[in-house]
């Protein structure tokens, strides 16, 4: 199975850079996702990490270390529409496509 | 279709009744997921279909819920003997193949047991 760990809320400031980290203790392992939630909304994808590293998509990447069980998002020049819950996801190993969310990190942009 | 499309959008129902909820996913998508999402909480998984494997059944909460998935293509959670405990937003979604990236979700239906 999978356990997945994140912050429950986060504040931060307009403008500001953030780091959401997520962990996880799992059986297998294929992938970690992230996603965005704003309130009373759909999840949206946001990245994809399956090798250790950075990816970056503009104002958003991802990084992942597979041997720490470890994840971060890091959001750069904050906006006010970023405040939604960011849901950390990982896949099952073995060829599967299953995957486990987190609680989610609720994020809060003040100015 | 264009993106996933659950229905209805919303439904209210009577403590003990059943209830069905569809999900059609984006077309050609092989995979696809329930999720259960209760106010304020993360995603809950319930059941995960791939192609013409059988499902994972494994986070379906009680013998009160199935689901099935006809012709590869349109899925329908079925609740029976609804309880107040299962008031919650239930997603849905897809993915294009096996060992494929995001999956995207549906707007959710939101069911309200009363």
């Amino acid at each position: 199975g999978q356990n997945i760990d994140q912050p429950t809320e986060m504040t931060a400031t307009e403008g500001a850079i953030v780091q959401i980290n997520c962990t996880y203790q799992t059986s297998g392992f294929n992938g970690l996702f992230w996603y965005q939630q704003h309130a009373g909304e759909a999840p949206t994808f946001l990245s994809y990490n399956v090798l250790d590293g950075l990816e970056e998509k503009g104002r958003f990447s991802s990084f992942l270390s597979r041997s720490k069980g470890y994840s971060y998002l890091l959001l750069k020049e904050l906006q006010m529409k970023d405040s939604a819950s960011y849901l950390c996801a990982v896949r099952d190993g073995g060829g599967g496509n299953k995957l486990t969310f987190g609680t989610g990190t609720q994020l809060k942009v003040e100015l | 279709g264009a993106g996933v499309s659950q229905s209805p959008s919303n439904k209210v129902t009577e403590k003990g009744k059943d209830v069905e909820l569809r999900c059609d996913p984006i077309s050609g998508h092989t995979a696809l997921y329930w999720y259960r999402q209760s106010l304020g909480q993360g995603l809950e998984f319930l059941i995960y279909f791939q192609g013409n494997s059988a499902p994972d059944k494994s986070g379906l909460p009680s013998d009160r819920f199935s689901a099935e998935r006809t012709g590869g293509s349109v899925s329908t959670l079925t609740i029976q003997r609804t309880q107040q405990e299962d008031s919650a937003v239930y997603l849905c979604a897809s993915s294009l193949e096996l060992g494929g990236t995001e999956a995207f979700f549906g707007q959710g239906t939101r069911l309200t047991v009363v």
